[in-house]
């Protein structure tokens, strides 16, 4: 059974640097037939997909044009995890982020982190 | 305002036949790529409840079935029961943007 438990603060500052983290149980971030996303959640923006990382022989990313100028998703294979850093954060960027699996069964978002609700505040 | 439109809100009664819409266009829906759609209940992340237009991941009942025609598809469940009361969100690929799009989402209420 799969499960992706995601951790990070809840609170940043104007300007600062989000930083999430999902752990990856029951897969592996180095699958083949995986891919490895962010999308959050917020009254104003609906549901946005945000970017992925995934590997097929070598790394692949790929990020939202809203976005990409301040994105980064890394997978890190030795502690079987994958992480969101959204740079120069403004209060837009107040929402729900959730780590997702994208799998080659489904070519669907077939399994969602908990959720993690992030402010942009001062 | 999401590149793929859905109505805000739906309803029936516990038995009836509802459906959702989700419009997209030819960058999208109507370029053939994928529609999946997922069920938000109140306070937790969305599940997915319909892949490839029409199939089922395991343990979703068969009251839920999915179609697609031109640029829009839709969502259909019978037989409705007061735990199908949630928010309903389509997703796609979309060319132009190269990336994955949602739905604004459509809130279903058991009368």
């Amino acid at each position: 059974q799969v499960h992706l438990q995601q951790s990070g603060p809840g609170l940043v500052k104007p300007s600062q640097t989000l930083s999430l983290t999902c752990a990856i149980s029951g897969d592996s971030v180095s699958s083949n037939t995986a891919a490895w996303n962010w999308i959050r959640q917020s009254p104003s923006r609906g549901l946005e997909w945000l970017g992925r990382t995934y590997y097929r022989s070598k790394w692949y990313n790929g990020y939202a044009v809203s976005v990409k100028s301040r994105i980064n998703i890394n997978p890190d294979t030795s502690k079987n995890q994958f992480s969101l850093q959204l740079s120069s954060v403004t209060p837009e960027d107040t929402a729900v982020y959730y780590c997702t699996r994208d799998h080659d069964d489904f070519n669907a978002f077939d399994i969602w982190g908990q959720g993690t609700m992030v402010t942009v505040s001062s | 305002q999401s590149v793929l439109t859905q109505p805000p809100s739906v309803s029936g009664a516990p038995g009836q036949r509802v459906t959702i819409s989700c419009t997209g266009s030819s960058s999208n829906i109507g370029a053939r790529f994928d529609v999946h759609w997922y069920q938000q209940l109140p306070g937790t992340a969305p599940k997915l409840l319909i892949y490839h237009y029409n199939n089922r991941p395991s343990g979703v009942p068969d009251r839920f079935s999915g179609s697609k025609s031109g640029a829009s598809a839709s969502l259909a469940i019978t037989g409705l029961q007061s735990e199908d009361e949630a928010d309903y969100y389509c997703q796609s690929y979309d060319s132009s943007l190269s990336g994955w799009v949602f739905g604004g989402g459509t809130k279903l209420t058991v009368l």
